[in-house]
């Protein structure tokens, strides 16, 4: 069974800080992954996929990298503004879509 | 516009009356499944579906139904609604040809069940 954890949990940062959220999942049989923004009691927004044969995708001030093998994804923010802040969820895609718990994070002006 | 559709957005309810909350996508998409969101608990798959007539269980199926007669509608019932059944619901759907899409997702219902 695919377990998915996202570390950290909560991260507060001054604006203008590049900033990392790790992603890891147990079960490396995946066709993707995903990384969505969610921002409170609202649905989720789709920031990048990557494709199991793909090391990494940029988007904008996004760049996620995935490592297949040994189960990891990272989301890199770059210049992180105060829009930025929402809880981040990872999901690796095999037979099902599975989430992590989320990153909360939180970008002071 | 390329979107997964649910209604209602808010629903309240009363234990035992049965509900159908419906989810719609306009992208052919073979696969489609729900979800449910609890606070502490993250997302949950509740039921999938990867084509017509093909449905199963996900993680936290108790409780629900759903049906796949149509590629796109893939509705889920509460034949006898719960209040542990309170919570935030999300439909999705992704493709499934030589290469997995990405999954949309509807904007959410939120369900109240007293």
């Amino acid at each position: 069974k695919q377990e998915v954890t996202q570390i950290p949990a909560a991260l507060s940062v001054p604006e203008g800080e590049n900033l990392v959220l790790n992603c890891s999942f147990t079960d490396s049989a995946i066709y993707n992954l995903q990384w969505f923004r969610q921002d409170p009691g609202k649905g989720l927004t789709s920031l990048l996929l990557i494709q199991s044969s793909q090391r990494e995708q940029t988007s904008g001030r996004l760049n996620a990298s995935l490592d297949k093998s040994s189960g990891r994804s990272t989301l890199y923010i770059a210049a992180s503004q105060p829009g930025d802040s929402a809880t981040y969820l990872c999901a690796p895609r095999g037979r099902k879509l599975i989430f992590g718990q989320g990153t909360e994070l939180s970008v002071k002006p | 516009e390329a979107q997964v559709t649910q209604n209602p957005r808010y629903l309240i309810t009363v234990t035992g009356k049965k509900l159908t909350v419906t989810c719609s996508q306009n992208m052919n998409h073979e696969y489609m499944s729900w979800y449910r969101q609890d606070p502490g608990l993250g997302l949950r798959q509740i039921y999938y579906s990867m084509n017509v007539e093909v449905t199963d269980k996900g993680d936290v199926p108790e409780g629900y139904k759903v049906s796949r007669k149509e590629k796109r509608n893939f509705p889920l019932i509460l034949e006898s609604p719960s209040p542990n059944q309170t919570s935030l619901y999300f439909c999705a759907s992704s493709g499934r040809g030589r290469v997995v899409t990405e999954a949309f997702f509807g904007q959410g219902t939120r369900l109240t069940v007293v």
